[in-house]
């Protein structure tokens, strides 16, 4: 069975201290790994695709990679504003999958001044 | 404007109401989505259409019934719902398999 898990489920970082958030994924095939950010009563906001291991992508703060088992998002010197659950998704190869994202659980980060 | 948009943004409805929940997608995608977010649990593939067809019923009770009338357009039809169908409903876009999917902002759904 498919499946995607994040760990840790919650992360209180103090603002410039950087980190990691985990996602490790079991899936058939993997057609496309996917990161979003969601904040509180929206919907979630697409930060990354990774294809194929090795692959790395960054954007500002933000630096998403990929092994053949689990997806990493490094935070560097998070500043508060990056407080946001962040939710990782897959998409598994296969005749009927289409779209279909499987997501795990999420990690809700919190970052104080 | 939002690339997709979802209406209402809340809703509060009886057991016996009958509600529907409307989606559009500027984007020009071919592909859209209806998931269910509950608390503290993750998201939740409900339905998938493409080009109009549904290709995915992901073993949703009927008293949810979904229609996609053209590729910008979805519907969420809902009738005798239960309060643990109280939740997040949000829609999805994207250009099909392999590509990224783009959210709503999703109904906020209370059942009294």
């Amino acid at each position: 069975e498919d499946q995607v898990t994040q760990s840790p489920e919650a992360l209180r970082l103090q603002e410039g201290e950087s980190s990691s958030l985990n996602c490790s994924y079991t899936v058939s095939g993997l057609r496309g790994l996917f990161w979003y950010r969601q904040d509180p009563g929206k919907g979630p906001e697409f930060l990354f695709t990774l294809y194929s291991a090795g692959e790395e992508k960054e954007k500002e703060r933000l630096k998403a990679t990929l092994t053949k088992k689990e997806s990493f998002l490094h935070i560097t010197a998070p500043k508060p504003e990056d407080s946001a659950t962040y939710l990782c998704a897959v998409q598994a190869t296969g005749n009927n999958q289409g779209g279909k994202l499987i997501f795990g659980q999420g990690t809700e980060l919190s970052v104080k001044p | 404007e939002t690339g997709v948009t979802q209406t209402p943004r809340h809703l509060v409805m009886g057991m016996t109401n009958k509600k529907s929940l409307k989606c559009e997608q500027h984007l020009g995608h071919n592909a859209m989505y209806w998931y269910k977010q509950s608390a503290k649990k993750p998201l939740e593939l409900m339905f998938v259409y493409n080009f109009k067809e549904q290709t995915e019923n992901n073993s949703v009770p009927s008293r949810f019934s979904p229609e996609c009338p053209n590729s910008s357009h979805l519907f969420l039809h809902l009738h005798t719902l239960q309060p643990e169908d109280s939740a997040l409903y949000l829609c999805a876009s994207s250009h099909g398999a392999g590509t990224e999917a783009f959210f709503g902002q999703g109904t906020r759904l209370t059942v009294v």
